[in-house]
């Protein structure tokens, strides 16, 4: 069975810092993994997403997330936070290409400081 | 292009009561999902619709719960009875290429 750990339920970071956010995965095939984000009382938004190749995946907002097999890791990163970056993270795997039937982790919520 | 619809937004009810949540999903996207998202957690899958054939229902509490999506369109998932612990966000997303969420419906089960 996929499953998806986020070990930070809360960060806080200052606005310009840079922002790194955990994720770890159990699947026992090739994982297809995202990345969404959820502002209050918004609908999820994807960020990025890895299905092969390049282990180094950009998205949106200046998001990018390194993929390492070794560790089952998918950490998200962004080098310069801005204030409207506040919001809760998800991480996510999915069985199969084009399967978008995800599994979630509990996510966390990014809070940023002035 | 228009985004998944969903509606209500917002609905409180009382437990025992029934609840129906309706999802208009990306034209042209035959794949539908309904998820929860209890608060504090990430969303669960409960029902997968091709068209308008279930995939997968293996996390829908079918005891309560039913969804059905008949001219592989529109859907609806319905709770009967509700009880105090549905109290969340009930998300509706579609996918072809790609999958798109809507904005939820916030159920409240007093």
């Amino acid at each position: 069975a996929q499953s998806v750990t986020q070990p930070d339920i809360h960060i806080t970071v200052s606005e310009g810092a840079s922002l790194e956010l955990r994720c770890n995965y159990s699947y026992g095939a090739t994982p297809y993994l995202f990345w969404y984000v959820q502002s209050p009382g918004q609908g999820l938004q994807l960020l990025l997403k890895y299905f092969s190749g390049d282990t180094l995946v950009q998205g949106i907002k200046g998001f990018e997330a390194e993929f390492k097999r070794s560790q089952s890791s998918f950490n998200l990163r962004k080098p310069s936070v801005h204030w409207s970056d506040a919001a809760e993270y998800f991480c996510a795997v999915g069985p199969t290409l084009g399967d978008y039937k995800l599994s979630f982790g509990a996510g966390t919520t990014v809070t940023v400081r002035a | 292009e228009a985004g998944v619809a969903q509606s209500p937004r917002y609905k409180i009810i009382e437990k025992r009561q029934s609840v129906a949540f309706w999802c208009n999903p990306i034209s042209g996207h035959a794949t539908l999902y309904w998820y929860q998202q209890i608060l504090g957690q990430g969303p669960k899958l409960l029902i997968q619709f091709q068209n308008n054939g279930v995939v997968d229902d293996s996390q829908l509490p079918k005891d309560r719960f039913s969804a059905e999506r008949l001219k592989g369109v529109d859907s609806t998932l319905k709770i009967q009875p509700a009880k105090l612990e549905d109290s969340a966000v009930y998300l509706c997303a579609s996918s072809s290429h790609e999958q798109f969420f809507g904005p939820g419906t916030r159920l409240t089960v007093l």
